[in-house]
């Protein structure tokens, strides 16, 4: 199957930082998400991008699908935005293959 | 759009109860997924269904769990006598199709004492 890779697997920012969280692939794939999972284990859909660039306010997501990677960008970082991110991918068979995560604290 | 909702939020039971646990997806999203998620880890893949069809199933999904979509609706999934290795959170999740991103529920969080 797919192999997923996230780096860095812990992060730690003070309020206001920028960060970028990468994510690496084996494989072609025809899905690509990020999520934000929150303290109660909630699994938050940031970005469903399998190629491209998207932005949502302070977020914005690349893939380069053709070199197998994707980032995750975070700017001007606050304390709600701690938890763990994940990248999640699916080839041809429609399931989807998480990364181990990565944790974001943010500090005041 | 409701959401995906999944029923209990958290269940406590003994080791070798049998618990069931239920899904209900986005009314218009045809596939729906079960995944399992332990402390530490993301979340693993245990089964999908294309409407009523259950069309995959992983090795991590022994016999004694049983998953059922049974009018392409709400999906229900059982555990027969729980083991303590039982314990993680069950996370449901639904999509429209190919081409189109999951949507996860809130998740179940099983706990075998």
């Amino acid at each position: 199957g797919i192999q997923v890779e996230q780096s860095p697997p812990d992060l730690i920012l003070q309020e206001g930082a920028n960060s970028t969280l990468r994510c690496n692939f084996s494989d072609s794939v025809n899905n690509l998400q990020w999520f934000h999972q929150n303290p109660w284990g909630q699994l938050i859909n940031l970005f469903y991008i399998p190629s491209g660039t998207k932005q949502n306010g302070r977020l914005s997501a690349t893939t380069v699908a053709t070199e197998r990677y994707s980032l995750l960008y975070i700017s001007s970082s606050q304390t709600t935005d701690s938890g763990v991110y994940f990248c999640a991918v699916a080839g041809a068979n429609s399931k989807l293959t998480f990364g181990k995560g990565i944790t974001l604290s943010v500090r005041p | 759009d409701t959401g995906v909702s999944q029923d209990p939020r958290h269940k406590i039971t003994k080791r070798g109860q049998n618990v069931t646990f239920r899904c209900d997806p986005i009314s218009e999203h045809n596939r729906l997924y079960w995944y399992r998620q332990t402390l530490g880890q993301g979340p693993e893949f245990l089964t999908y269904f294309q409407n009523e069809a259950q069309l995959e199933k992983s090795r991590l999904l022994s016999d004694r769990f049983s998953a059922e979509r049974p009018k392409g609706s709400f999906s229900t999934l059982e555990i027969q006598r729980t083991e303590q290795g039982d314990s993680a959170m069950y996370l449901c999740a639904s999509r429209r199709g190919q081409g189109n991103g999951y949507t996860f529920g809130s998740g179940t969080r099983l706990t075998v004492v």
